[in-house]
Parts: structure tokens; sequence; C-alpha cells
């Protein structure tokens, strides 16, 4: 059974930073491209960002370029979010996806307050 | 970016009765390998979303065959033949050829 499990969620004061987790189990972790998306309380889904297969290939959406970095440990079976400078905007559950959509997590939750 | 416009916002349906949600995007879907990335999720109340529909129409696996996905280009369709009470949630299309790729703002689906 394939299972995505996120980690590392939390308050944080704005600025402050977080590192998510999401370690991969019953897959071919190495041969799936991964993903960040978030959903704020209430509201539709967002695709953060993704990593290819070897990691050497990284998209984000524009609201977090330069704030957020994606990373990959295949031999840990493991994906990251490294979140800097959060904003209150960034509130939201963070989901490990797999894919285009093929695999998720059950989320962890993110909250950006003072 | 490209935008993913659902409609309806809202669906009431009586159980046994069939649904139908639109999707359409602000530009094409079909990649260069000749596939079309439209997906369907399924989102229950307090839920991961999960994968309903995979390049326009196919089922993942475990999908009830009450689901079928259609659709070509810009437009796009999930009907859902009879509602059951499991059904209930929030549906959401999605486009995976144009970077961020994008959702559309979500169906939800309540029993009358």
């Amino acid at each position: 059974e394939v299972q995505l499990v996120e980690s590392g969620g939390g308050l944080v004061q704005p600025g402050g930073s977080l590192r998510l987790s999401c370690a991969a189990s019953g897959l071919t972790f190495s041969a799936y491209w991964m993903s960040w998306v978030r959903q704020a309380p209430g509201k539709e889904l967002e695709w953060v960002a993704y990593i290819k297969e070897d990691g050497n290939e990284k998209y984000y959406v524009d609201s977090v370029k330069g704030r957020f970095t994606i990373s990959r440990d295949n031999a840990k079976n493991s994906l990251y979010l490294q979140m800097n400078n959060l904003r209150a905007e960034d509130t939201a559950v963070y989901y490990c996806v797999g894919r285009r959509g093929e695999k998720w997590g059950q989320g962890t939750l993110v909250t950006v307050s003072s | 970016d490209v935008v993913m416009t659902q409609s309806p916002l809202s669906l009431p349906v009586t159980l046994g009765q069939p649904a139908s949600i639109s999707c359409r995007s602000s530009q094409s879907l079909v990649y260069s390998d000749g596939n079309t990335y439209l997906n369907w999720f399924q989102q229950r109340p307090g839920r991961s979303p999960r994968r309903l529909i995979y390049k326009v129409s196919n089922r993942d696996s475990g999908v009830p065959d009450r689901f079928s996905g259609s659709g070509s280009g810009t437009d796009f369709t999930l009907k859902i033949s009879r509602v059951e009470a499991e059904d209930v949630g929030v549906y959401y299309c999605m486009q995976g050829i144009h970077w961020p790729w994008t959702f559309g703002q979500g169906t939800k689906v309540e029993i009358k």
C-alpha cells in the first residue's frame, strides 16, 4: 500500500521558517516526480512546487519563488519543502503529492500568525 | 496562468440521480505528446483529495464505474451516473500541462 506521510507543520510567526518532510513507502520513490500542493482554509487547491525524479528540475508557483525550496532524498524515500520568510497567506494544509495527483498524503497544517 | 472554470459551484442532487460537472480551461490542454492532461479529483469532507479520472477519461484504480470523464481541447465534463451518499464532497478539475498546474474552484456536491 502506498503511503505518503507529511510532518513538520505547525505555528510560526511571520518571517519565520519551517521545513516540511514527506516519508514515502510502498512505491518506487525514485521513479516518481513529486510535488507539494496546499489548501488554505476553505479555499481551493494550489500547486506549490514540483521536482523531477532525479531532483535536477524544480518548478515553483510565483508566490513562493525565492522563499520555498523543494528537495528530495531518494535514498531515504523522502521529499522536503523548506519554507522561509513565511507570510500569513502561506497558512494552509500542505499535501505531499505523487505525479499529477496520483497519490496524496494526509496533509500537514502550517499556520503563520503572530 | 491557465484558468480552470467549473460550473456549477454547488450541485444539490437526489440519491440515485445523475450529476454532471463542467470544466473549461483558458488554454488548450493538449500536450505535444498527444495526451490531454486533465484530471478530476474528489475531496470528501475532512479528507485529502483523491484522483478519480486522469487524462480526461481514464478511471483510477478502485474508482466506481458510475464516474466518467469526457471532453477535449478546453471543455471537459465529469459525470456521475447515479449519485450515492458517499459521493458527497467537493470535486475539482485540474490541468497538468502548463506550469503552474492549476485547479478549478471546486464544485460542492450535496444530497437534496
